[in-house]
């Protein structure tokens, strides 16, 4: 069955520092690839997407390009913020007759220091 | 406007009772999804609705019964709860069933003791 797999957190970093969260996945198809944020007491929200090979989602300043050959997504940005501490999720959803069903990685957890 | 709106937000129990949480989009979405986060963040999901039509079924309890009365409501009701219920459910929705860009509403926390 389909899966992924993130990199361990937790992951702290400084103020302006570079971050990469890693995310590789298992699917039998060609899924749709996707990160997700969750800030301290809400809910998930979309962060990007990617829906083909070599696709590269952005937003907010984070990255990431589906990589088929590696079969990963990392989630990367040049200079993180204070207000950037939350969970991160990747996820993939096969589409079609999956319905939309999202498999998440386990999550990887972000706080930044002033 | 909350678009995806989750009651209650908390709600501890004790074992054996039964409870219902309830969940309303205002996005004109045709999907909505049960999902439930673990202790460790783990996400899976447990249902999902199309237009008032259940669609995914994931191995779940039979204790869990989700209902959808109208396209924009989506229940979920478990019945003689135990510990392991504990956990964060997420109710969510999307546009269309296959897009994957799901709107999450903010979680009920489940607490059995």
């Amino acid at each position: 069955g389909d899966s992924v797999t993130q990199m361990e957190g937790p992951v702290t970093l400084s103020e302006e520092a570079f971050l990469t969260i890693n995310c590789t996945y298992t699917a039998t198809g060609y899924p749709s690839l996707f990160w997700y944020v969750q800030y301290p007491g809400e809910g998930l929200q979309l962060l990007l997407k990617a829906t083909k090979a070599d696709d590269k989602g952005s937003n907010k300043g984070f990255e990431a390009t589906y990589r088929k050959e590696t079969t990963s997504f990392h989630l990367e940005k040049g200079s993180v913020q204070v207000s950037d501490s939350a969970v991160y999720f990747c996820a993939l959803s096969e589409g079609g007759t999956s319905y939309g069903k999202l498999t998440f990685g386990q999550g990887t957890i972000l706080t930044v220091h002033p | 406007d909350t678009a995806v709106s989750q009651t209650p937000k908390y709600l501890v129990t004790q074992m054996g009772n039964d409870k219902s949480i309830k969940c309303e989009q205002n996005l004109g979405h045709d999907t909505m999804y049960w999902y439930k986060q673990d202790s460790k963040k783990f996400l899976k999901i447990m249902f999902s609705y199309n237009n008032k039509e259940l669609i995914i079924n994931e191995t779940v309890p039979n204790r869990f019964s989700p209902k959808s009365p109208d396209k924009a409501h989506l229940n979920l009701h478990i019945n003689s709860l135990e510990l392991g219920d504990s956990a964060v459910y997420f109710c969510a929705s999307s546009l269309q069933a296959y897009t994957g860009e799901l709107f999450f509403g903010e979680g009920s926390r489940l607490t059995v003791l």
